[in-house]
């Protein structure tokens, strides 16, 4: 069975801190890994990994991809209180007509001033 | 562009009622999407449509049905609502298997 686990479940830091957010994947057919950022309502997009080694950076935010051992890694650099929000990664594959995102329970991340 | 917009955005049920959430898309998306989130559980896919016309189970289908009539509607359908379907329900639509764009989420009560 397909699945994806993230760690920490939750995390607390202070403004200004850097974190790191893991993701690890099993999922038949691997075809992208995919990172959301979840306030209070709807997931929004980040970054969609498709290769392994490629960094993928938006402002203070970066993300990695190592297919080899099935994991992502989520950056946050210079933590401000506007990153607290749930982080969210997902596995897509290539198999049968399914496109849906095999979603992880996702890491809760609280900034504090 | 709206994106994704759903509605109702709140409800409440009695056991055994019936309902219908309504997805709408401006993006001229292929793919829709129904999934559940629940405490604990992250996002869970319900039922997902490839095309006009086509539907097909996700993982967890029971107790819900849909309906892709339009390109850009995508309709999740509850025949007799149960507690256990208590939760926030979010539409998605992509282009095709990769970046999905979500609603605004649709917070579900059943009593």
């Amino acid at each position: 069975e397909d699945k994806v686990v993230q760690s920490p479940l939750s995390l607390v830091v202070h403004e200004g801190d850097t974190v790191t957010l893991n993701c690890s994947y099993e999922v038949t057919n691997f075809r992208s890994l995919l990172w959301y950022k979840q306030e209070k309502k709807a997931p929004t997009f980040l970054f969609m990994l498709t290769s392994s080694g490629i960094e993928k950076k938006s402002g203070r935010l970066s993300s990695i991809l190592d297919k080899k051992e099935l994991f992502s890694i989520l950056n946050i650099t210079a933590t401000q209180t506007g990153d607290s929000a749930v982080y969210l990664c997902a596995g897509t594959n290539y198999g049968g007509s399914q496109g849906n995102l095999i979603f992880g329970k996702g890491t809760k991340l609280s900034v504090k001033p | 562009n709206a994106g994704v917009t759903q509605t109702p955005k709140f409800r409440v049920l009695k056991t055994g009622q019936s309902m219908t959430l309504l997805c709408a898309q401006d993006m001229n998306h292929e793919y829709m999407y129904w999934y559940r989130q629940d405490p604990g559980m992250g996002l869970r896919l319900i039922h997902y449509s490839v095309g006009e016309g086509t539907t097909a189970k996700g993982e967890v289908p029971d107790g819900y049905n849909v309906s892709r009539l339009k390109k850009q509607n995508f309709l999740l359908g509850l025949e007799s609502a149960a507690p256990s379907q208590t939760s926030v329900y979010f539409c998605a639509s992509s282009y095709f298997r990769d970046e999905q764009f979500f609603g605004p989420g649709t917070r579900l009560t059943v009593l």
